[in-house]
């Protein structure tokens, strides 16, 4: 079965600098995909950026990246130059490859890391 | 604009009752998702569907039941075997094909059980 860590339930940055959320993950499946995503108090899901299994270079959208070690089965998110309004919970997801009933597709969570910015 | 909307935002309701969460697509995605939070808990897979007429049980199933008979459309319905229904609801639909494609999301429904 499936495994997504975040160890972090939260974290304070100051605003303008970076930030890094942990994310491990556990499969015995070679190909899969990562996603984050952020989540603000109002609550709608914002996907930030995904990252495969096979791909050669790590993702980069934006001010956000993701330090991919797939050797050590860490897809952290780096989120570069800190504002204000990155403050929200975020989350770590991967999608599952068992195939119980032609090609099924879920996404599973990690509980997520609550990100404070400070003026 | 396309989008998912899920209604109502709030929902409150007394124990014993069965209760229907509504979300409609129109994104033309053919696979549909129901997710519950909690606090703390993440999300968490409670019923998924990958065509009309067909979906899965999740990781939480029991307690809810779904229906998808259009494209659109796939309601959830909380009823009353559900032991601990207060929380946050969250719909979700998916292109079909591409595995990176992400999960688009509704704003979600908060339901409170009194």
């Amino acid at each position: 079965a499936q495994k997504i860590t975040q160890t972090q339930p939260g974290m304070f940055v100051q605003e303008k600098e970076a930030v890094t959320l942990d994310c491990t993950y556990d499969t015995s499946d070679p190909s899969y995909g990562l996603f984050w995503y952020k989540q603000p108090s109002s609550g709608e899901m914002i996907f930030l950026i995904y990252q495969g299994s096979y791909d050669q270079q790590n993702a980069t959208e934006g001010r956000y990246s993701l330090n991919f070690q797939k050797a050590r089965k860490s897809a952290n998110l780096v989120i570069s130059a800190s504002q204000l309004g990155d403050s929200a919970m975020y989350f770590c997801a991967m999608w599952d490859t068992r195939i119980t009933r032609g090609s099924n597709y879920k996404l599973t969570f990690g509980k997520g890391t609550l990100l404070t910015v400070n003026p | 604009d396309g989008g998912i909307t899920q209604s109502p935002k709030y929902l409150f309701r007394k124990e014993g009752q069965n209760v229907t969460l509504s979300c409609e697509q129109n994104l033309n995605h053919d696979a549909m998702y129901w997710y519950r939070q909690d606090p703390g808990q993440g999300l968490r897979l409670i019923y998924y569907s990958q065509i009309v007429n067909d979906f899965q049980k999740g990781d939480i199933a029991e307690g809810y039941s779904v229906s998808r008979e259009k494209k659109e459309s796939f309601p959830l319905t909380v009823t009353s075997a559900q032991k601990n229904p207060t929380a946050f609801y969250l719909c979700a639909s998916r292109p079909d094909g591409k595995y990176n494609s992400p999960l688009h999301f509704g704003n979600g429904t908060r339901l409170t059980v009194t």
